[in-house]
């Protein structure tokens, strides 16, 4: 199983700054099979990046993906104060998935 | 656009089956892969597996022994069926679209094990 840890657990951040959480996997990780979900209290995930790099329909610019092999990094340009939430990192392989444990992106 | 919704039991007993069905509209559950992803209340989230309409399924290893994800094609609709439930599988439970990522969710269900 592929394990993967997001760092850090809790980023403190003013609006308008530059966030950026990352995603390492025990193992190597197609780029292909790597997403990142946004997620807020009472709602259900909601898909931001696949394949690494793609932006989700819908999703802003100023969430972006990039990363290969092992590290994978979700970049926010400019906090809005709707980014405020949870995300999670997911790869998928070997017909398996499994999600990091989430990275908190709070108002400071 | 896909919409998919789950119903089933809040409440299950220990040892008991828990059982779930998510029904899709907005598009043929014989186009895509369904999944089906948990998280137990303040924690992360655990994929728990997912089917094609074929029946092709997968399944979370830890679960896989307990778990049975079938789908009904004439109803547009997938299940979950999780066997000998204990506390630990309290969770929100979730449907979803995609076999390699989520894309689509259903809003969740929460699904208390208590006697």
């Amino acid at each position: 199983e592929i394990v993967l840890t997001q760092s850090p657990g809790t980023l403190s951040l003013s609006p308008g700054e530059r966030a950026t959480l990352s995603c390492r996997a025990s193992q190597s990780v197609s780029s292909t099979y790597l997403a990142w979900y946004q997620q807020k209290p009472g709602q259900a995930p909601r898909l931001l990046i696949y394949g690494a790099s793609s932006r989700a329909t819908g999703i802003p610019d100023r969430f972006s993906g990039s990363g290969s092999g092992t590290d994978f990094t979700l970049t926010i340009s400019r906090v809005e104060p709707e980014d405020f939430a949870v995300y999670y990192c997911q790869q998928y392989g070997s017909s398996q998935w499994t999600f990091g444990q989430g990275t908190k992106v709070e108002i400071k | 656009q896909v919409h998919l919704q789950e119903s089933g039991p809040g409440l299950v007993k220990p040892s008991e089956t828990l059982s779930l069905t998510c029904t899709v509209s907005g598009g043929s559950i014989t186009t895509f892969y369904w999944s089906w992803i948990r998280q137990p209340p303040g924690k992360g989230l655990e994929w728990v597996g997912y089917i094609f309409f074929d029946g092709n399924t997968s399944s979370n290893p830890s679960l896989k022994s307990r778990v049975t994800i079938s789908v009904d094609t004439s109803k547009n609709q997938f299940s979950l069926r999780l066997s000998s439930v204990t506390a630990a599988d309290t969770a929100v439970y979730y449907c979803a679209k995609g076999s390699v990522y989520a894309d689509y969710w259903g809003q969740g269900t929460l699904v208390t094990v208590s006697s």
